[in-house]
């Protein structure tokens, strides 16, 4: 059980374009969804919380109208990075809180992209 | 403000056992994670503890001690697919359901 699925896995893209991440709970329902960016050799950066049928918190220094989160039912959330650059190349992660005493993260297999 | 800290890294010898570290300042505590991260993977739940004492789960066992701010991974018969980055994460008091996580373990296990 617990499994969170996303999608695509991989995209290149070119700079100025928009690019979307799905980010599913398959056997859960999920209250809250996380969206982290990670770059090589370092730890995890937390984006944003989201909560299902409100707006997105976002975390200091990130941008919301860049970084565009929709949480739109409670087993699925996505991220838009509009008018990607190639600093924005990153790997991106989604989790999901399985409600509950524990609350615990489950993450998505991560989103690599490329912006060229 | 809130910190979390383990070693950068560390090497162990396939079959052996290794302890990894977690020491932890946060404004209230609501729980502690282990994850391990495979290269290029995304992190996979190992563990949680909110009390003190000793949780295990086959090879892996976690600790706390919530009085010293302090955890660590025991992994036992290690194996080469363990060689990876362990990451610690706290969960701070609130309504928040969000993690502080440290910057990870890179852990080597050498034949």
């Amino acid at each position: 059980g617990a499994v969170v699925s996303q999608h695509p896995s991989r995209v290149i893209c070119k700079s100025g374009t928009s690019v979307k991440i799905e980010c599913r709970s398959l056997d859960f329902q999920a209250t809250t969804m996380f969206w982290y960016r990670q770059f090589p050799k370092q730890s995890l950066m937390l984006m944003a919380t989201s909560n299902e049928g409100s707006k997105a918190t976002y975390e200091q220094g990130v941008e919301k109208d860049k970084f565009l989160i929709n949480h739109a039912s409670l087993t699925l959330s996505t991220l838009t990075v509009t008018s990607a650059h190639p600093e924005d190349s990153s790997f991106y992660i989604c989790s999901a809180s399985l409600a509950g005493a524990t609350d615990t993260q489950y993450f998505g297999p991560g989103t690599r992209l490329t912006v060229l | 403000g809130q910190n979390i800290d383990q070693p950068t890294e560390m090497t162990a010898t396939e079959g052996a056992i290794v302890q990894i570290n977690c020491t932890y300042q946060t404004s209230g505590f609501n729980g502690l994670f282990w994850y391990q991260q495979h290269a290029g993977e995304a992190p996979t739940f190992l563990s949680y503890n909110v009390l003190d004492g000793l949780e295990e789960k086959g090879r892996f066992s976690s600790f706390l001690s919530r009085s010293k701010g302090y955890s660590y991974l025991l992994l036992k018969e290690l194996q080469m697919k363990d060689s990876a980055s362990y990451l610690c994460a706290v969960r701070s008091a609130g309504n928040n359901r969000k993690l502080i996580w440290g910057l990870g373990t890179s852990l080597a296990v050498n034949p």
